[in-house]
C-alpha cells in the first residue's frame, strides 16, 4: 500500500517570503500522480498543483511551484512571495497511474499548517 | 466555473439516527467519491463510484455505509446507525471522464456531528 508523509506538522513564513513544504511518499509503482491540496479554515480541499511522475519537467502554478524528485519519492510544494491568503492546512496526496476500475483513491499526507507572518 | 456543492454543510444527529449526505458533482463528470476528515486528522478515502456502482471502498465504508446516485444530478452518502466515532467532515468529490484527466475536484463538506 502507497503511504505518504509530511513530516512538518506546522511552517510558518514572513509575508513576501519563499517557503518549502516537504512530502515523501512510498510506492512500488512507476505511473503515479501527486496532488498538493490547501485546505483553509473554511475546511474546504482546494486543488494546488498536480505532478505526473512520467513527466521530468517540475509542475508550475503561479506562484506554487514543486520539486519532483521521483528517485528519492519527494515531492515538496515551494510558495513564492507568500501571501496572507496563502494561511491554511497543505496536504500532499498520491494517486496511482493505473486507470484501473478501482484504483483511483488519493491517498493523503498528514498535513502541514501554514501560518504567513504580515 | 463549475463547483462540487454538498448539503447540508453542516449535519447534527443522534447516535443511532440515518443520516443522508448529499453531493451535486460537476455535470459532466462520472467519477464520484466520498471521503472524510475527523478532526485535526488526515483525510480518509471512503468510496468510489462510477457507472451506477461501487469501484472501490475502504475498511472503513462498512454495511452501515452506503452510496445512491438517485438521478442524473445528485450523488448521496447514507449512514444508516451513526455511531459518536462517524463525526466528521466527509467531502464528495468527482472526477471528468476524460481520461486524461485525473484530478478529483472536491465539494465544500459537510460537517457531522453526532451526539
Amino acid at each position: 500500500a502507497q503511504t505518504v508523509t509530511q513530516s512538518q506538522p506546522e511552517m510558518s513564513v514572513q509575508e513576501a517570503e519563499t517557503v518549502t513544504l516537504s512530502c515523501t511518499y512510498d510506492t512500488s509503482e512507476s505511473d503515479y500522480y501527486l496532488f498538493w491540496y490547501k485546505q483553509p479554515p473554511s475546511r474546504q480541499m482546494i486543488l494546488v498543483i498536480r505532478q505526473e511522475a512520467y513527466k521530468q519537467q517540475n509542475a508550475t502554478e503561479n506562484r506554487f511551484s514543486v520539486n519532483f524528485q521521483k528517485a528519492a519519492k519527494s515531492f515538496s510544494l515551494k510558495i513564492s512571495d507568500s501571501q496572507l491568503g496563502d494561511a491554511a492546512m497543505y496536504f500532499c496526496a498520491y494517486r496511482s497511474g493505473q486507470v484501473n476500475f478501482g484504483n483511483e483513491k488519493l491517498t493523503f499526507g498528514t498535513g502541514t499548517r501554514l501560518t504567513i507572518i504580515p | 466555473e463549475p463547483e462540487v456543492t454538498q448539503t447540508p454543510s453542516h449535519q447534527v444527529t443522534q447516535m443511532g439516527q440515518e443520516v443522508i449526505l448529499r453531493c451535486v458533482p460537476i455535470s459532466n463528470h462520472l467519477y464520484f467519491y466520498w471521503y472524510r476528515q475527523i478532526l485535526g486528522q488526515k483525510v480518509e478515502f471512503l468510496v468510489s463510484f462510477y457507472n451506477n456502482e461501487i469501484s472501490e471502498k475502504s475498511e472503513i465504508f462498512d454495511d452501515q455505509f452506503s452510496v445512491e446516485r438517485p438521478d442524473g444530478s445528485n450523488f448521496t452518502l447514507k449512514i444508516r446507525s451513526t455511531k459518536l466515532e462517524d463525526s466528521a467532515m466527509y467531502f464528495c468529490a468527482s472526477r471528468s471522464p476524460t481520461p486524461s484527466t485525473d484530478t478529483q475536484y472536491f465539494g465544500p463538506g459537510t460537517r457531522l456531528t453526532v451526539l
